[in-house]
């Protein structure tokens, strides 16, 4: 059980476009949804915290209006780049939070690699 | 603000051997959560095992055991009879407990550890 998804596994955009990612819980709801992003070789570094039906709380330095989150339902995250730029590419995760999970118990997808040409 | 130091960038062990992962972190807090995550070449980031801070005995999931020191605020993790589905990257994270709920995870920049046949 725990299962987290993401979709797509793999997006190849042109600048000045913007493309969605897709994160969903499939076997649990999920109260909190985190995206992250992983640079080559570095750590995996929180952009944002979303609720479901509430806003998304950023972490500083992340621009909101260029990575919109989406928290619609309790199995469904999304985060769209828009109008991306080559310093965008990335690994993009997300994880998924339960009701009933212990403290930190958060379930990773398989993440999202982002080229932006 | 917490920071989590993994000083071991790569380690290898051979098969059926055992190995210590290393982590310091460094916190003003007093309650607060240690976690050790393994990222294997798939990508999916699973949870390895969980500390309470409040605790004093160290945690243990079957082959994975921590050493927590909180006086010297180290969290080490130990791999003991190593299986080659252990090569993967460790990642030593951080969260403080927050009775508002929130679950932010600070992670180090991680061990890539490779089991040798």
């Amino acid at each position: 059980g725990a299962v987290v998804s993401q979709h797509p596994s793999r997006v190849i955009c042109k600048s000045g476009t913007s493309v969605k990612i897709e994160c969903r819980s499939l076997d649990f709801q999920a109260t909190t949804m985190f995206w992250y992003r992983q640079f080559p070789k570095k750590s995996l570094m929180l952009m944002a915290t979303s609720n479901e039906g509430s806003k998304a709380t950023y972490e500083q330095g992340v621009e909101k209006d260029k990575f919109l989150i989406n928290h619609a339902s309790l199995t469904l995250s999304t985060l769209t780049v828009t109008s991306a730029h080559p310093e965008d590419s990335s690994f993009y995760i997300c994880s998924a939070r339960r009701l009933a999970g212990g403290p930190g118990e958060q379930y990773f997808g398989p993440g999202t690699r982002l080229t932006v040409t | 603000a917490q920071t989590v130091t993994q000083s071991q960038p790569e380690m290898s062990v051979q098969e059926a051997e055992t190995v210590t992962l290393s982590c310091t972190y460094d916190t003003s807090e007093s309650n607060y959560y240690l976690f050790w995550y393994k990222q294997p070449p798939s990508r999916q980031m699973i949870l390895v095992i969980r500390q309470e801070a409040y605790k004093q005995q160290n945690a243990t999931e079957n082959r994975f055991s921590v050493n927590f020191q909180k006086a010297a605020k180290s969290f080490s993790l130990k791999i003991s009879d190593s299986q080659l589905g252990d090569t993967a990257m460790y990642f030593c994270a951080f969260m403080k407990h927050d009775q508002g709920g929130s679950e932010k995870l600070v992670f180090g920049k991680g061990t890539k550890l490779t089991v040798n046949p």
